[in-house]
């Protein structure tokens, strides 16, 4: 079946510093993206979502931007800071209108003080 | 607000024994949905239910039932555990309007031995 996977399993990052996370997606048909912090022993936390319609939003301190042409999702942090630590997970509709998620294995980012 | 609530936190079974996972949201959504989540991995759908009365099968239903008991609650019972079940299961909820995002729970960390 489709699914989402990401780039690069870990980051490590200085404080200060802006943090890229990439993720790659297969179904061509997904409508709606979204971005997930997990911290540990946490449920995951709505970060920032897009819709296919669109190729950029921006957040406080963050960034998702979607190329549909490569099937490419990315998460950009602006100023990493200590509390940015945590598994970062894409996850795409799957599932039409129900908006069943399908997720990426994450990221885990560390920031370095 | 409690957002969405999850009980228990922990819960150790046996092979065999059976059980049930609690998960109420108090923010009105219609849809809510169950998740495991394996190390290292990212989160699969079980089971999600669009609105109050209807439930849908998701990636991984084998081993698990559930039941939409009123708009509130969504539990998940297992009824023979297996150690393949050994996870961390997370309840979430949207509402059908505006927002997508799903809101998760906190989690439960089941073993089974």
């Amino acid at each position: 079946g489709e699914s989402v996977g990401l780039h690069l399993p870990t980051l490590s990052v200085q404080e200060g510093d802006n943090s890229i996370i990439n993720c790659a997606y297969s179904n061509s048909a997904s409508d709606y993206f979204i971005w997930y912090k997990q911290e540990s022993g946490k449920g995951p936390q709505f970060i920032i979502d897009i819709r296919s319609n669109m190729d950029k939003r921006q957040g406080q301190r963050v960034t998702v931007l979607l190329n549909k042409t490569v099937k490419h999702l990315s998460l950009q942090i602006a100023a990493t800071q200590p509390g940015d630590s945590a598994v970062y997970f894409c996850a795409e509709n799957s599932g039409g209108s129900n908006y069943k998620l399908t997720f990426g294995k994450g990221t885990l980012l560390t920031v370095n003080p | 607000n409690a957002g969405v609530t999850q009980t228990p936190k922990f819960q150790v079974l046996k092979t065999g024994q059976s059980m049930t996972l609690q998960c109420a949201q108090d923010m009105n959504h219609n849809s809510m949905y169950w998740y495991r989540q394996d190390p290292g991995m990212g989160l699969r759908l079980i089971y999600y239910s669009a609105s109050e009365g209807t439930t849908d099968k998701g990636e991984v239903p084998n081993g698990y039932n559930v039941s939409r008991l009123n708009k509130r609650e969504f539990s998940l019972r297992l009824e023979s555990a297996a150690p393949s079940q050994t996870s961390v299961y997370f309840c979430a909820s949207r509402d059908n309007s505006g927002d997508l995002e799903q809101y998760f729970g906190p989690g439960t960390r089941l073993t089974v031995t």
